[in-house]
């Protein structure tokens, strides 16, 4: 049973509007959320995070919005770019044994045409 | 500055043939994470090391897998034998366990198994 749900699996946007990427999870343990871009043959790269003490975290043109009475997540990109074109992973995590350990999920993959 | 170093990028293989991933983390960090991406899973957590030490190996999916890390600069994960269904994408990930929560991934290793 997925923890963390993605239930878009791909988005299309147009170059300079909105992107809202959204995501879903079920486990209340979870405190810290964070987001991350991949690019095809590369590794997933950190984007913007928030904790679950806060309800928004804004990094320049992404900003995160956190709903825990919702469990609910979701990541805004404006003006969108073709450079962020990507697959997005929302990731949800809690400390154990020492370690932050985030379960992601399934990504969205996001196409912002020119 | 060197980010998570991962070997082979690319790897085929037969059936039966053992196969073993590299990773060298990033200099300082004190956790390490393997990962397996696949359309039908996502990106799933097989085992992760703090200060060498394995922590939690419970998404390791069959006693045909392993992993060691015998210094903080080096980790290996096993497949023997491997199979048709263990063709994936495998991620490496350090991250700091005292910073912050985000993971730093290699660029992956891509696994065919004929």
């Amino acid at each position: 049973d997925q923890q963390v749900k993605q239930n878009s699996p791909s988005l299309s946007v147009q170059e300079g509007r909105i992107s809202i990427l959204n995501c879903d999870y079920t486990n209340s343990m979870f405190d810290y959320f964070l987001w991350y871009k991949k690019y095809p043959a590369e590794g997933p790269t950190f984007l913007i995070s928030i904790s679950s003490i806060k309800d928004k975290n804004e990094d320049g043109r992404f900003t995160v919005f956190l709903n825990k009475s919702a469990k609910h997540l979701s990541l805004h990109i404006v003006p969108s770019q073709p450079g962020d074109s990507a697959v997005y992973f929302c990731a949800a995590s809690s400390r154990t044994g020492g370690s932050y350990i985030p379960t992601f999920g399934r990504g969205t993959s996001l196409i912002v045409h020119p | 500055d060197a980010g998570v170093i991962q070997s082979p990028r690319h790897e085929v293989t037969e059936m039966g043939q053992e196969v073993t991933l590299r990773c060298k983390p990033i200099s300082g960090h004190n956790s390490l994470f393997w990962y397996r991406q696949t359309m039908m899973r996502g990106l799933e957590l097989l085992i992760y090391f703090n200060n060498n030490v394995p922590i939690d190996d419970s998404g390791m999916p069959e006693d045909r897998f392993s992993a060691k890390m015998p210094n903080a600069s080096f980790s290996t994960l096993k497949i023997q034998p491997s199979e048709p269904r263990d063709s994936a994408v495998y991620f490496c990930a350090s991250s700091f366990s005292e910073g912050g929560n985000e993971q730093f991934f290699g660029p992956g290793t891509r696994l065919t198994v004929l």
